[in-house]
């Protein structure tokens, strides 16, 4: 099993719509969760972090983890075309806290 | 930008040769993670240097070393390269060996003839 598996896409978004991401991890002790955005070519850029149950929000995007069900979501509201990434979801497990697990990634389109 | 550079920013080598990568971090980072991306997937850990100690390392084999030097810059070197080395590889600086957020650089890419 992997440690961290993201649905593997790619979704495709109208311009103004909702886009959803979701993400599991194996390990029960993981306790730091981060999204990051991917452009082609490009490196890794870091969108946002969450630490406790619920939901964080940071302008358009919207974090939600839930520890009981080892799930982390993000939604982008008003998807625009510069949206258009892969989304990497990455946690820090308690037991090797130095480095990032990261899902495959989902690929996003948003349409205009 | 992050303020963290690698070179070069391409490279292409033949299968057995030996490659070094470079990672300057973030001022004020003292500690330098590598990970390896392969097309399609999401990065994966190689190692961890913190003050200039491997503080950490993932299912990588031998034939990939690294060093960090006192100024908290880095090298990943790969020896006998492989085919299945042919990747992106992505330096990321961290304030400590804990801390949460790392800041990835842009990265090398490396194909493997």
């Amino acid at each position: 099993q992997k440690e961290v598996e993201q649905n593997s896409g790619p979704l495709s978004v109208p311009e103004g719509a909702i886009a959803s991401l979701n993400c599991t991890y194996s390990d029960r002790g993981s306790q730091s969760f981060f999204w990051y955005r991917q452009y082609s070519g490009k490196s890794p850029e870091l969108i946002m972090f969450i630490y406790s149950n619920g939901d964080k929000e940071d302008g358009r995007f919207t974090a939600q983890l839930n520890k009981a069900s080892q799930y982390v979501s993000l939604l982008i509201r008003d998807s625009q075309p510069s949206d258009s990434a892969t989304y990497l979801c990455a946690v820090k497990e308690r037991s090797n806290d130095y480095k990032l697990s990261f899902g495959a990634g989902t690929t996003v389109t948003v349409r205009a | 930008e992050t303020g963290v550079t690698q070179s070069p920013t391409h490279l292409i080598k033949t299968r057995g040769q030996q490659v070094t990568l470079r990672c300057s971090s973030q001022s004020g980072h003292n500690t330098v993670s590598w990970y390896q991306q392969a097309l399609g997937q999401g990065p994966q850990f190689i190692f961890q240097y913190y003050r200039e100690e491997e503080n950490g390392r993932g299912n990588f084999p031998p034939r990939f070393s690294g060093l960090q030097f006192p100024n908290y810059s880095s090298e990943l070197n790969v020896n006998a390269l492989e085919l299945d080395d042919s990747a992106l590889y992505l330096c990321a600086s961290s304030l400590d060996s804990v801390a949460d957020t790392q800041y990835f650089g842009p990265g090398t890419r490396l194909t493997v003839l």
